[in-house]
């Protein structure tokens, strides 16, 4: 039972490249979500989903684009990479209750 | 809006000695709390949560005090032991399933 598993782990873009970050669970879990956390500072939301075709904007949406076509998988799109968008991005999953687990993470830089 | 708040960025204490990590919170509409452990290069783990019915919850050495009416949420970790030293993150729940996290504390436990 791996739980929350990310990809990849590290990622280093140049200004106005594209990637998607990966994020696979594997605990049947209807809520899916996004964070973003630079040095120093909280987590931040960016996107959200209660469950499969469905999405929200959190926090920090700004520069990202998320899909959720099954309960499993929710990629996070970067389109047109930035330097502010150097950071350390976590997927969490969640059921009813308020508790989320969370992946491993990705740091990602952009030069 | 800054909902949660962690003010000490850093806290160190001696093994066996008492860890309070304090978290201040605004807009009280929502009632659940958690606590999360984060170890380097690892995603933040679930702790212990306490909903404002209660004023107190407890799990082995872990303790979550919640004063309502000073909007006050603290961690008390006894004994502290050197595996505890990590950074830890209050949230609180806004809606929808999601969490505000406040900055962190960073918590070091001296042998």
């Amino acid at each position: 039972n791996a739980g929350v598993t990310q990809t990849p782990k590290f990622r280093i873009l140049k200004i106005g490249q594209s990637m998607t970050l990966q994020c696979t669970q594997d605990m049947n879990h209807n809520y899916m979500y996004w964070y973003r956390q630079d040095p120093g500072m909280g987590l931040k939301l960016i996107y959200y989903s209660v469950g499969a075709g469905i999405t929200d904007k959190g926090e920090v949406p700004n520069g990202y684009n998320v899909s959720r076509s099954t309960t499993e998988d929710f990629p996070l799109r970067l389109e047109l990479a930035a330097p502010s968008q150097t950071s350390v991005y976590f997927c969490a999953a969640g059921g009813r209750t308020y508790e989320q687990y969370f992946g491993p993470g990705t740091r990602l830089t952009v030069t | 809006d800054q909902q949660v708040k962690q003010n000490s960025p850093s806290l160190s204490v001696q093994e066996g000695r008492i860890s309070i990590l304090n978290c201040d919170y605004t807009n009280s509409m929502f009632d659940y709390f958690l606590w999360y452990k984060k170890y380097p290069a690892e995603g933040p783990t679930f702790l212990i949560s306490i909903s404002s019915i209660k004023d107190k919850n407890e799990d082995g050495r872990f303790t979550v005090f919640l004063n309502k009416s000073a909007k006050h949420l603290s961690l008390h970790i006894v004994p502290s032991q050197p595996g505890d030293s990590a950074v830890y993150f209050c949230a609180k729940e806004t809606s929808g399933s999601r969490l505000t996290f406040g900055e962190g504390t960073q918590l070091t436990v001296n042998p």
